[in-house]
């Protein structure tokens, strides 16, 4: 089957521009993740959603960055007004539901975002 | 808040040498800790887990230890190869109010032939 998969897979855009960047998550898995992860740097968790709890967004670096996850399925990443320093892969990976205390994640390629 | 940090963040070794990979964490709830792999541009694979109620786990080259009261777990890798060279994370996480994983900054392995 599918793995998780992420859209665009490169995204350059002028500084003050908002972005949109898409996951989709394996079919089945109720957990999704996001991270952001600079160059040459680990990764920082940005926000996790479970089933149709309350996402837990503790992550999220400002108020620019905002998610969104549709009929516990598909996810996509806002990033308002662009700064260079959101410059960065982002992330993303999905699970299925940790119920009994943690299972693996199973990330995307990443979306390369360049904020010119 | 949580941490978890991992060293060192550059090893080099000759092939067929071991490499081990050290991380201690703050939050005494964790109870999940899993290894991922990433090579260049793509994105990280679970190589090896532990849970809390196990002290060591092995797989074929790959071994994890972890001291729960230390909070610290390692990661063994023997009889190096190449393609065994890449970035490497430690991660952990818990259950108590979701399942927030917090990863180490990653240590980059290289297996020189």
């Amino acid at each position: 089957g599918a793995g998780v998969s992420q859209s665009p897979s490169n995204k350059v855009t002028e500084k003050g521009k908002d972005v949109e960047l898409r996951c989709d998550p394996i079919s089945g898995h109720t957990a999704l993740y996001w991270y952001r992860q600079s160059l040459g740097q680990g990764l920082e968790f940005l926000i996790y959603f479970q089933g149709n709890s309350a996402p837990d967004k503790s992550g999220l670096p400002s108020d620019r960055f905002s998610a969104e996850r549709t009929g516990g399925s598909v996810s996509t990443l806002t990033i308002q007004r662009t700064q260079q320093e959101d410059s960065a892969v982002y992330l993303c990976a999905s699970s299925l539901k940790t119920s009994g205390g943690g299972l693996e994640q199973f990330f995307g390629p990443g979306t390369r975002l360049t904020v010119l | 808040g949580e941490n978890v940090e991992q060293h060192p963040s550059t090893l080099s070794v000759q092939e067929g040498d071991s490499a081990v990979i050290k991380c201690t964490y703050s939050d005494s709830a964790s109870n999940y800790f899993p290894w991922y792999k990433q090579e260049l541009g793509k994105g990280p694979q679970l190589i090896i887990d532990i849970r809390s109620n196990v002290g060591e786990k092995k797989d074929q080259r790959i071994a994890v230890t972890l001291n729960k009261t230390a909070k610290h777990f390692s990661l063994h890798i023997t009889e190096t190869q190449p393609e065994d060279s890449a970035v490497y994370f430690c991660a952990a996480s818990s259950n108590t109010g979701g399942f927030k994983t917090i990863f180490g900054a990653g240590t980059r392995l290289f297996v020189k032939a």
